[in-house]
């Protein structure tokens, strides 16, 4: 069965370095998502992303948060300049359509732990 | 605005025993509901959705919730757990109806199930 894949597990960085998280939704999908998970909160939408644009964005996506398909079948999202804060897991997401029944399938994670 | 609310931050139980998560929502629009599984170090799966028509709905490994529009509930049960079922399970709501994009989730509900 298609899934979604992250690299990397987990991530180690120093406070105000830049971090790229990879991943590779499901090929036939159309939409891609990044959601985040700070320990012990809920799970938050960061970006959704369509046709190499942005659709939607949360408050939480500022100037630091950058995403991109630099080819057929990779999607990333770059913390610019670290903080402690961004600590959390990320998560990426794909569907096939856009619609409010569709189901979004996600990666397993990226752990991303910024000293 | 959508948002979803789970009661329960932790539910131990014992196998074989009955078990119900509970998740209310708040949305002043016609309502889909997700229910959906992270088992340890995986990423998050869907369960099962309510989108329209029969207000309960069925998993294939046993998991059923009914959708309560009167209570505004959408609570998740099985009538017999097992050690597998082990998992953290989020309750969740999409952002905006008839649109797709983000979906808004609950704090989650860490199940244990005890031999």
């Amino acid at each position: 069965e298609p899934e979604v894949t992250q690299t990397p597990s987990h991530q180690v960085t120093q406070m105000g370095q830049e971090v790229i998280l990879r991943c590779v939704p499901i090929s036939n999908h159309l939409y891609f998502y990044w959601y985040r998970q700070i320990l012990g909160q809920k799970v938050e939408f960061l970006v959704s992303f369509y046709n190499n644009e942005i659709s939607e964005k949360s408050e939480i996506f500022d100037d630091q948060f950058s995403v991109e398909r630099p080819d057929g079948s990779n999607f990333t999202l770059k913390i610019r300049s670290t903080k402690l804060e961004d600590s959390a897991m990320y998560f990426c997401a794909s569907s096939v359509g856009f619609s409010t029944g569709d189901t979004q399938y996600f990666g397993p994670g990226t752990r991303l732990t910024v000293l | 605005a959508q948002s979803v609310t789970q009661l329960d931050s932790q539910v131990p139980v014992f196998e074989e025993a009955p078990v119900e998560l509970r998740c209310n929502y708040s949305s002043s629009v016609s309502v889909y509901l997700f229910w959906y599984v992270q088992y340890p170090n995986q990423g998050l799966q869907l369960l099962l959705k309510y989108l329209s028509g029969s207000t309960l709905v069925e998993s294939i490994n046993g998991f059923e919730a009914e959708f309560n529009k009167s209570q505004t509930s959408f609570h998740l049960r099985k009538p017999s757990v097992h050690i597998s079922d082990t998992a953290e399970y989020f309750c969740a709501v999409p952002g905006v109806y008839n649109q797709g994009g983000k979906l808004i989730f609950g704090q989650g509900t860490e199940l244990s199930v005890k031999p």
